[in-house]
């Protein structure tokens, strides 16, 4: 069964800051998600990645499949990307949709 | 840009009843998932559907829990005796394609949360 663990699990900034959240997993892997949870409850998808680096925006992802680790990152944070991160991946020998979650990064970013 | 529909936004029901969450896919989706998060925890899967049967579930997915594509855009999860730890965000996602190979985005529905008194 794969692991998720993210770090750090809650992070406060000023508007304006360089935000990096990591995600570490402990099983190979063929694709993972960066998803947000708003105040609300919602869940946006916002990356799958199985190599490299993706961006969309001021949002950048990028995956070390090597390492097992993934880190999510925002330029330029802003009050409106508070939220909550969530990195997820698929359970081993699983479908797409077949995700462990990680427990999520509470992000608040301060005016 | 289509979305994920889920109905109720809010439910609240007596324990021992039943319940049915309500999910409308986007219309071109062919793979669907139910998930849950109880408050405070992580969010959980619970089961994927795929052309009219269930492809995968996992341990919660006991039998009290069913899901049904009872038309062509509706996508329905049923509780049928529910319990107080049944008290959950429920939420619907859908993607266009599956598998190792052909991987494609989540779309999530906004929730039901579900409150079992």
């Amino acid at each position: 069964k794969n692991e998720v663990e993210q770090s750090p699990q809650n992070l406060t900034a000023q508007e304006g800051e360089f935000i990096t959240i990591n995600c570490s997993y402990s099983v190979g892997i063929s694709a993972l998600h960066w998803l947000q949870q708003h105040p609300g409850g919602g869940i946006v998808s916002l990356f799958m990645l199985s190599s490299g680096k993706k961006k969309h925006g001021r949002l950048i992802a990028t995956i070390n499949i090597q390492e097992k680790h993934s880190s999510l990152h925002i330029t330029a944070s802003h009050p409106r990307d508070s939220a909550v991160y969530i990195c997820a991946v698929p359970f081993y020998g699983g479908s797409q949709g077949n995700l462990i979650f990680g427990k999520g990064t509470k992000l608040s970013v301060k005016p | 840009e289509p979305e994920v529909t889920q109905t109720p936004s809010h439910q609240v029901t007596q324990m021992g009843q039943e319940v049915i969450l309500r999910c409308v896919p986007i219309s071109n989706h062919l793979y669907f998932y139910w998930y849950r998060q109880i408050l405070g925890q992580k969010v959980e899967f619970l089961v994927s559907f795929y052309n009219n049967e269930i492809s995968e579930k996992s341990e919660i997915f006991d039998d009290q829990f069913s899901v049904e594509r009872p038309d062509g855009s509706n996508f329905t999860l049923k509780i049928r005796s529910t319990k107080l730890e049944d008290s959950a965000m429920y939420f619907c996602a859908s993607s266009l394609r599956s598998g190792s190979f052909f991987y494609s985005p989540l779309h999530f529905g906004n929730g039901t949360r579900l409150t079992v008194t």
